[in-house]
């Protein structure tokens, strides 16, 4: 049963620790992304990889935020320092996309963060 | 602008009932448009897509309608189950633009009560 892994499912830090989020897509997928969900914005998109290329991560605070995907199997999501109003639900996405045609977004199940 | 508005917020029915979410979108060229179901503490997942050329599709209890004249859509589910609460959440797609430019509503939260 294939799924996108998330860990850790949460995380409780203080104002100004490093957080690192982890997340395993599909195998065979060629897209990954990030989002952060809170109550008052919803889904808001952090940053996109295609092919373990970084295509968009306009969507994160450059001075704070830092996503990478080192290998095909793993993308990570940096936070340092982190600060309470990053305080959300992250969540990993992975899907197939060709020629800019989206196809099903998998969500994994969401890392919460609470920054203290 | 293009933007996703989905209505009601929020929505809480009898087990049985039926009921129906509503989500307008000005997002325009448009690709399709998804329904996710998010249950509390998961992630979203996908209950059906619908491109231009389609009217409605079903899966299930679940019926998603769309009227690509109007930029309407609708997700009607019938007979409702305590496991249908969760949150709805409509995602459009615009046409050329990206994988990244998803638009997405900011959901309505159901609730089915015994």
């Amino acid at each position: 049963d294939a799924r996108v892994t998330q860990t850790p499912r949460h995380k409780v830090t203080e104002m100004g620790q490093e957080v690192t989020m982890r997340c395993q897509p599909i195998l065979g997928h060629n897209t990954v992304f990030w989002y952060r969900q809170t109550m008052m914005q919803g889904l808001e998109l952090l940053a996109y990889f295609r092919n373990r290329a970084p295509l968009d991560d306009s969507g994160m605070p450059k001075d704070r935020f830092s996503a990478e995907m080192p290998d095909a199997t793993l993308a990570t999501l940096k936070i340092q320092p982190s600060e309470p109003r990053d305080s959300a639900v992250y969540f990993c996405a992975s899907g197939l996309v060709y020629e800019e045609n989206t196809g099903e977004l998998f969500f994994g199940e969401g890392s919460r963060l609470t920054v203290l | 602008k293009n933007q996703v508005e989905q209505s009601p917020q929020s929505l809480i029915i009898l087990e049985g009932k039926n009921c129906t979410l509503q989500c307008n979108y000005t997002v325009s060229p448009f690709s399709n448009l998804r329904w996710y179901k998010q249950d509390t503490g998961r992630g979203p997942v996908s209950l059906t897509i619908m491109t231009f050329s389609e009217n409605t599709k079903s899966n299930g209890r679940y019926t998603a309608t769309l009227d690509a004249d109007t930029k309407q859509s609708s997700l009607h589910i019938t007979a409702s189950q305590l496991s249908d609460s969760a949150s709805y959440i409509c995602v459009v797609t615009p046409n050329g633009s990206g994988a990244n430019n998803l638009f997405f509503g900011t959901g309505t939260r159901l609730t089915v009560i015994p």
